[in-house]
């Protein structure tokens, strides 16, 4: 089955500052690899993803790269504010048909001081 | 996005009791997941709820422990049988929005489980 490593599991910027959180996955037929931030106590939101026919999505001050080949995918934030503090997961799933069952990193706690 | 409501949201139980945990989705949608968050750790699947047929179980977990139904496209519950503390975690379910412009996977909100 597929598994996601996730790097690094904390992470502290100035705020303003970038902040970049890598993963990867060992499942080559994995094609859908969303990003989830979840604050203490709430549910995983989903805030950016990217599929396999793509290399690069920006959503604002968010953005997602991947690397099929070497099967790797990261998460950039760019001027980061206070309330980007919380844990970013990163997922991978194979789409094809209708599963979307996700597989998980383990998270990166990531704090923004001001 | 599909709307989802978790009950409970958190419950208190006792050793060797069961509990069952309901999702409702304003919607019809195609597939349910089942996921356990073990307190500060990362989401883990459970099981996939199919409509009309047994749920699909991922390793390390079986229906005897945690029975799953999918009466229809917009209901399911999870049950945690014969609890015991190490089934203190939050359950979520999942659900895979079709309608949604790209088809993506939203999260309930939860249910805190303590197990004394």
């Amino acid at each position: 089955g597929e598994n996601v490593e996730q790097h690094p599991s904390t992470l502290s910027v100035q705020e303003g500052d970038s902040a970049v959180i890598k993963c990867t996955y060992s499942d080559s037929a994995s094609n859908y690899f969303p990003w989830y931030k979840q604050e203490l106590g709430k549910r995983p939101q989903l805030i950016i993803d990217i599929r396999s026919n793509v290399g690069e999505k920006k959503d604002q001050r968010i953005a997602v790269t991947l690397n099929k080949t070497a099967k790797h995918f990261s998460l950039h934030i760019t001027e980061t504010q206070p309330e980007d503090s919380a844990v970013y997961f990163c997922a991978a799933s194979n789409s094809g048909g209708s599963n979307y069952k996700l597989t998980f990193g383990k998270g990166t706690l990531l704090t923004v001081n001001p | 996005s599909a709307v989802i409501s978790q009950k409970p949201s958190r419950d208190i139980c006792q050793r060797g009791t069961s509990l069952t945990i309901q999702c409702q989705v304003d919607s019809q949608v195609t597939m349910m997941f089942w996921y356990r968050q073990q307190p500060g750790q990362s989401l883990t699947l459970i099981a996939t709820a199919n409509q009309g047929s047994e749920a699909t179980y991922e390793s390390g977990f079986v229906i005897d422990k945690f029975p799953i139904s999918r009466p229809n496209l917009t209901f399911s519950t999870l049950t945690v049988s014969n609890m015991s503390p190490e089934d203190s975690s939050i359950y979520l379910c999942s659900v895979e929005d079709r309608g949604s412009p790209n088809e993506k996977l939203f999260f309930g909100s939860g249910t805190q489980l303590s197990v004394l």
